[in-house]
């Protein structure tokens, strides 16, 4: 089945300092792939998402990249703000038996330093 | 407040009893999620409901676990028999059919087995 690789488990940066979040899936059929924060003590909630016939999606200053050929897909978050700080998942879902399940990832807590 | 909502938000147990969870989902929501999130790790995939049909179960789910959505609205997601292991978040999540559409998730049972 499908299994959804997330790097790094932490990353710290400096307030607006970039930061990218890397994962790599391994079923090549997955053909969407959404990103959730998570705060502390609080429910996952969207906050970009691509599908398999995008290679790029920008949201003001959050942008996701995908490459299929590689079976990678990359966070991209620009001029990060304390209110950044969270707990970043992503994941990938398999076409298997139509259920769009989502596979995470084990997640990067991301800290951005004032 | 028309999100997902779950009950109860907390619920602590002794070893061997029986714990049951309700979820309602977001209301033209067809299709329904059970997810369960350990410590430092992103949400595992549980079961998937299509309106009422439970339609894929994840080998994770033993058989002391048991779902239902009885008229394709709320669902409830009940563990027998509670091990120790069974500590965890329970999160519940809907979203649209058709295609590959947000999951919108509910805020958790956190739930501890003594």
């Amino acid at each position: 089945g499908e299994n959804v690789e997330q790097h790094p488990s932490t990353l710290s940066v400096q307030e607006g300092d970039s930061a990218v979040i890397k994962c790599t899936y391994s079923d090549s059929a997955s053909n969407y792939f959404p990103w959730y924060k998570q705060e502390l003590g609080k429910r996952p909630q969207l906050i970009i998402d691509i599908r398999s016939n995008v290679g790029e999606k920008k949201d003001q200053r959050i942008a996701v990249t995908l490459n299929k050929t590689a079976k990678h897909f990359s966070l991209h978050i620009t001029e990060t703000q304390p209110e950044d700080s969270a707990v970043y998942f992503c994941a990938a879902s398999p076409p298997v038996d139509s259920s769009y399940k989502l596979i995470f990832g084990s997640g990067t807590r991301l800290l951005v330093r004032p | 407040d028309t999100g997902v909502s779950q009950n109860p938000r907390h619920k602590i147990t002794k070893r061997g009893q029986n714990v049951t969870f309700r979820c309602d989902p977001i209301s033209e929501h067809n299709r329904l999620y059970w997810y369960r999130q350990t410590l430092g790790q992103g949400p595992e995939f549980l079961t998937y409901f299509q309106n009422e049909a439970q339609l894929e179960k994840s080998r994770l789910l033993s058989d002391r676990f048991s779902a239902e959505r009885p008229k394709g609205s709320f669902s409830t997601l009940e563990i027998q028999r509670t091990e120790q292991g069974d500590s965890a978040m329970y999160l519940c999540a809907s979203s649209l059919g058709r295609g590959y559409n947000e999951q919108f998730f509910g805020p958790g049972t956190r739930l501890t087995v003594l």
